[in-house]
């Protein structure tokens, strides 16, 4: 049973543009939530978080958004960059942490 | 800068061999776990401790065993590899009260 899914397993952007990577999530229980970035032949680095009495966190180019109701995040990175190309997990945890299977995102020069 | 590490990075070995995957931290983290992933799946909780002497299974159901005699070191072993042992096994930690992990490298496995 897959608590949190990616629904798209990629996502291609041109250099400058906005990526805007999506994940869905069926567990209410689910308090924080976390966005990992993974590059070929490396485990995952933790990216950004938000905890869910809040809807929106920044840090620099990226941006998580949280609509609980919908029980929905995304990940916004403004400007892309190629060096941004990498596989994307989002993750949510309540003491008992669930991944998704990831989005693979390729910024175009 | 996250410290923790795996080895080997990559190993092949025929079936029926017993084979350790070790991993180290040295940021004195209480929680370790190892997770198992397939290209393009999620990650699969397979082991966990919560500190020296306390290991758990995860959810999916695997035939390794893992043990926590020290902090910084939390191997696991597969006994007898098989075929379907083939996979990416990936290390992390964290500390008590934060979710962040931090994440080894990997091991990728093939049994032949």
């Amino acid at each position: 049973d897959q608590q949190v899914k990616q629904n798209s397993p990629s996502l291609s952007v041109q250099e400058g543009r906005i990526s805007i990577l999506n994940c869905d999530y069926t567990n209410s229980m689910f308090d924080y939530f976390l966005w990992y970035k993974k590059y070929p032949a490396e485990g995952p680095t933790f990216l950004i978080s938000i905890s869910s009495i809040k809807d929106k966190n920044e840090d620099g180019r990226f941006t998580v958004f949280l609509n609980k109701s919908a029980k929905h995040l995304s990940l916004h990175i403004v400007p892309s960059q190629p060096g941004d190309s990498a596989v994307y997990f989002c993750a949510a945890d309540n003491n008992d942490m669930r991944f998704g299977a990831g989005t693979r995102l390729t910024v175009k020069p | 800068e996250a410290d923790i590490y795996q080895t080997p990075r990559y190993l092949v070995i025929g079936t029926g061999k017993k084979i350790t995957l070790e991993c180290s931290q040295t940021m004195g983290h209480d929680k370790m776990y190892w997770y198992q992933q397939d290209p393009g799946m999620e990650l699969h909780l397979i082991h966990y401790s919560y500190g020296v002497n306390s290991t758990e299974k995860g959810d999916l159901s695997s035939e390794s065993t893992v043990s926590r005699i020290r902090t910084e070191h939390f191997p696991l072993t597969l006994e007898s590899a098989r075929p379907s042992h083939t996979s990416q096994y990936l290390c992390a930690s964290s500390p008590m009260g934060t979710p962040e992990q931090y994440f080894g490298p990997g091991t990728r496995l093939t049994v032949t």
